[in-house]
Protein backbone atom coordinates (compact mmCIF):
# COMPACT_ATOMS: atom_id res chain seq x y z
CA UNK A 1 0.00 0.00 0.00
CA UNK A 2 1.10 3.55 -1.14
CA UNK A 3 2.24 5.80 2.54
CA UNK A 4 0.30 8.99 0.10
CA UNK A 5 -2.86 8.08 -1.27
CA UNK A 6 -4.81 10.50 -3.46
CA UNK A 7 -8.67 10.52 -4.59
CA UNK A 8 -9.66 10.68 -6.83
CA UNK A 9 -7.50 9.43 -9.65
CA UNK A 10 -9.38 11.09 -12.37
CA UNK A 11 -11.78 13.98 -12.32
CA UNK A 12 -13.90 15.81 -14.50
CA UNK A 13 -15.89 18.88 -13.88
CA UNK A 14 -18.15 21.54 -15.76
CA UNK A 15 -17.00 25.29 -15.80
CA UNK A 16 -17.61 27.22 -12.77
CA UNK A 17 -18.01 23.91 -10.40
CA UNK A 18 -16.47 23.66 -6.62
CA UNK A 19 -14.07 20.52 -6.90
CA UNK A 20 -12.28 18.82 -3.84
CA UNK A 21 -8.94 16.63 -4.36
CA UNK A 22 -8.56 14.53 -1.31
CA UNK A 23 -4.66 13.32 0.37
CA UNK A 24 -4.39 10.81 2.99
CA UNK A 25 -1.20 9.46 3.99
CA UNK A 26 -0.14 6.53 6.66
CA UNK A 27 2.83 8.02 8.35
CA UNK A 28 4.00 11.36 10.69
CA UNK A 29 4.86 14.04 8.48
CA UNK A 30 6.27 17.29 9.26
CA UNK A 31 5.22 18.84 6.07
CA UNK A 32 3.02 18.00 3.04
CA UNK A 33 3.01 20.11 -0.20
CA UNK A 34 0.09 20.42 -3.38
CA UNK A 35 1.80 20.34 -6.38
CA UNK A 36 0.30 20.83 -10.13
CA UNK A 37 1.44 19.67 -13.09
CA UNK A 38 0.35 21.31 -16.41
CA UNK A 39 -0.14 18.74 -19.82
CA UNK A 40 3.40 20.52 -20.87
CA UNK A 41 5.02 18.92 -17.61
CA UNK A 42 5.60 21.32 -15.62
CA UNK A 43 5.38 20.80 -11.95
CA UNK A 44 4.76 24.20 -9.76
CA UNK A 45 4.45 23.94 -6.12
CA UNK A 46 1.11 25.12 -4.71
CA UNK A 47 1.22 25.25 -0.98
CA UNK A 48 3.28 23.27 1.69
CA UNK A 49 1.22 23.14 5.04
CA UNK A 50 2.12 21.76 8.24
CA UNK A 51 -1.65 22.52 10.29
CA UNK A 52 -4.64 24.42 9.47
CA UNK A 53 -5.60 25.76 5.45
CA UNK A 54 -3.69 27.75 3.30
CA UNK A 55 -5.65 29.99 0.40
CA UNK A 56 -4.23 31.34 -2.41
CA UNK A 57 -6.63 32.93 -5.15
CA UNK A 58 -9.34 30.53 -5.72
CA UNK A 59 -7.34 27.74 -3.97
CA UNK A 60 -7.42 26.70 -0.69
CA UNK A 61 -5.53 23.98 0.99
CA UNK A 62 -6.50 21.99 4.04
CA UNK A 63 -4.88 19.90 6.37
CA UNK A 64 -6.02 17.18 9.81
CA UNK A 65 -2.59 16.10 10.99
CA UNK A 66 -4.64 13.77 13.57
CA UNK A 67 -6.90 12.23 11.00
CA UNK A 68 -3.69 11.98 8.34
CA UNK A 69 -5.79 13.87 5.54
CA UNK A 70 -5.13 17.31 3.23
CA UNK A 71 -7.84 18.48 0.66
CA UNK A 72 -7.32 20.48 -2.41
CA UNK A 73 -10.27 22.79 -2.90
CA UNK A 74 -10.78 25.02 -6.07
CA UNK A 75 -13.40 27.32 -6.38
CA UNK A 76 -15.02 28.22 -9.71
CA UNK A 77 -13.03 25.97 -12.00
CA UNK A 78 -11.81 26.96 -14.78
CA UNK A 79 -11.00 25.53 -17.93
CA UNK A 80 -7.25 26.11 -17.25
CA UNK A 81 -7.49 24.64 -13.95
CA UNK A 82 -7.25 21.18 -15.82
CA UNK A 83 -3.79 19.66 -15.15
CA UNK A 84 -2.45 16.47 -12.51
CA UNK A 85 -2.26 17.19 -8.82
CA UNK A 86 -0.21 15.90 -6.62
CA UNK A 87 0.18 15.12 -2.86
CA UNK A 88 3.45 14.92 -1.20
CA UNK A 89 4.41 14.35 1.93
CA UNK A 90 7.78 15.07 4.29
CA UNK A 91 7.46 12.26 6.49
CA UNK A 92 9.20 13.16 9.84
CA UNK A 93 11.57 9.90 9.34
CA UNK A 94 13.08 11.09 6.06
CA UNK A 95 14.27 14.41 7.35
CA UNK A 96 13.90 16.62 3.77
CA UNK A 97 13.12 14.36 1.60
CA UNK A 98 9.26 13.98 -0.01
CA UNK A 99 7.23 10.95 -0.78
CA UNK A 100 4.70 11.76 -3.72
CA UNK A 101 1.33 10.48 -4.31
CA UNK A 102 0.30 9.33 -8.15
CA UNK A 103 -1.58 12.12 -9.10
CA UNK A 104 -5.15 13.42 -9.59
CA UNK A 105 -5.61 14.59 -13.39
CA UNK A 106 -8.28 17.60 -13.54
CA UNK A 107 -9.95 18.14 -16.69
CA UNK A 108 -12.68 21.16 -16.39
CA UNK A 109 -15.51 21.21 -19.33
CA UNK A 110 -16.07 24.77 -20.52
CA UNK B 1 9.92 31.77 -11.43
CA UNK B 2 12.66 29.93 -10.00
CA UNK B 3 15.61 29.71 -12.24
CA UNK B 4 16.24 26.29 -12.81
CA UNK B 5 17.45 24.79 -16.02
CA UNK B 6 17.80 20.97 -16.98
CA UNK B 7 20.10 20.08 -20.49
CA UNK B 8 19.10 18.39 -22.14
CA UNK B 9 15.29 18.58 -22.52
CA UNK B 10 15.31 15.19 -24.64
CA UNK B 11 17.56 12.76 -25.60
CA UNK B 12 17.34 9.40 -26.94
CA UNK B 13 20.53 6.93 -26.08
CA UNK B 14 21.14 3.48 -26.93
CA UNK B 15 21.28 0.74 -24.33
CA UNK B 16 24.93 0.47 -22.69
CA UNK B 17 25.92 4.13 -23.48
CA UNK B 18 26.60 6.80 -20.72
CA UNK B 19 24.41 9.49 -20.05
CA UNK B 20 24.69 12.76 -18.32
CA UNK B 21 22.01 14.95 -17.05
CA UNK B 22 22.51 18.59 -15.88
CA UNK B 23 20.69 20.68 -13.52
CA UNK B 24 21.51 23.90 -13.24
CA UNK B 25 20.19 26.87 -10.91
CA UNK B 26 20.55 30.63 -9.91
CA UNK B 27 19.10 30.32 -6.57
CA UNK B 28 21.86 30.12 -5.05
CA UNK B 29 19.38 27.01 -3.52
CA UNK B 30 21.06 24.49 -0.67
CA UNK B 31 19.30 21.19 -1.64
CA UNK B 32 19.16 19.79 -5.36
CA UNK B 33 17.10 16.43 -6.16
CA UNK B 34 16.72 14.23 -9.01
CA UNK B 35 13.41 12.46 -9.61
CA UNK B 36 12.07 10.24 -12.27
CA UNK B 37 8.37 10.05 -13.14
CA UNK B 38 6.96 7.38 -14.72
CA UNK B 39 3.27 6.32 -15.61
CA UNK B 40 1.70 4.91 -12.76
CA UNK B 41 4.24 5.96 -10.15
CA UNK B 42 4.44 9.09 -8.38
CA UNK B 43 7.63 11.25 -8.50
CA UNK B 44 10.07 9.06 -7.33
CA UNK B 45 13.73 10.65 -5.58
CA UNK B 46 16.96 9.24 -7.35
CA UNK B 47 19.78 11.47 -5.36
CA UNK B 48 19.42 14.77 -3.67
CA UNK B 49 22.25 16.88 -2.29
CA UNK B 50 22.03 19.06 0.75
CA UNK B 51 25.56 21.32 -0.15
CA UNK B 52 28.67 21.23 -2.10
CA UNK B 53 29.55 17.52 -2.46
CA UNK B 54 27.41 16.26 -0.07
CA UNK B 55 25.60 14.14 -1.61
CA UNK B 56 22.59 11.09 -0.30
CA UNK B 57 20.97 8.12 -2.10
CA UNK B 58 17.13 7.96 -2.51
CA UNK B 59 14.65 5.56 -3.19
CA UNK B 60 15.54 4.23 -6.95
CA UNK B 61 19.16 5.34 -6.69
CA UNK B 62 20.62 1.67 -8.59
CA UNK B 63 22.09 2.94 -11.69
CA UNK B 64 22.75 6.02 -11.39
CA UNK B 65 25.39 8.24 -9.78
CA UNK B 66 25.44 11.85 -8.72
CA UNK B 67 27.76 14.70 -8.73
CA UNK B 68 27.95 18.58 -7.28
CA UNK B 69 31.09 20.29 -7.46
CA UNK B 70 29.38 23.79 -7.35
CA UNK B 71 26.22 25.07 -5.46
CA UNK B 72 24.79 26.11 -9.09
CA UNK B 73 25.41 22.44 -10.66
CA UNK B 74 23.63 18.89 -10.01
CA UNK B 75 24.54 16.33 -12.50
CA UNK B 76 23.02 12.80 -12.65
CA UNK B 77 25.10 10.27 -14.59
CA UNK B 78 23.43 6.82 -16.08
CA UNK B 79 26.71 4.65 -16.10
CA UNK B 80 25.58 2.16 -18.73
CA UNK B 81 21.87 3.02 -19.29
CA UNK B 82 18.96 0.41 -19.78
CA UNK B 83 15.75 0.56 -21.14
CA UNK B 84 14.07 0.71 -17.59
CA UNK B 85 15.72 3.90 -17.14
CA UNK B 86 13.53 5.62 -19.71
CA UNK B 87 12.03 8.16 -18.09
CA UNK B 88 11.05 11.67 -17.35
CA UNK B 89 13.66 13.03 -14.87
CA UNK B 90 12.88 16.57 -13.33
CA UNK B 91 15.39 18.33 -10.91
CA UNK B 92 14.52 20.47 -8.07
CA UNK B 93 15.61 22.77 -5.45
CA UNK B 94 15.15 23.55 -2.29
CA UNK B 95 16.26 26.62 0.32
CA UNK B 96 16.33 25.21 4.13
CA UNK B 97 14.01 27.66 6.82
CA UNK B 98 13.93 27.50 10.47
CA UNK B 99 16.65 24.63 10.29
CA UNK B 100 14.94 22.40 7.65
CA UNK B 101 13.53 22.26 3.59
CA UNK B 102 11.22 25.28 2.22
CA UNK B 103 8.72 24.36 -0.48
CA UNK B 104 10.41 22.38 -3.58
CA UNK B 105 10.51 24.42 -7.27
CA UNK B 106 11.41 21.94 -10.05
CA UNK B 107 12.62 22.46 -13.58
CA UNK B 108 11.54 21.70 -16.76
CA UNK B 109 12.25 18.18 -17.17
CA UNK B 110 14.30 16.30 -19.43
CA UNK B 111 13.27 13.72 -21.32
CA UNK B 112 15.28 10.42 -21.96
CA UNK B 113 14.70 7.32 -24.26
CA UNK B 114 16.64 4.15 -23.96
CA UNK B 115 16.54 2.07 -27.63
Amino acid sequence: KNEVEQSPQNLTAQEGEFITINCSYSVGISALHWLQQHPGGGIVSLFMLSSGKKKHGRLIATINIQEKHSSLHITASHPRDSAVYICAVRKKSSGDKLTFGTGTRLAVRP
Amino acid sequence: DAGITQSPRHKVTETGTPVTLRCHQTENHRYMYWYRQDPGHGLRLIHYSYGVKDTDKGEVSDGYSVSRSKTEDFLLTLESATSSQTSVYFCAISESIAGGPSEQFFGPGTRLTVL
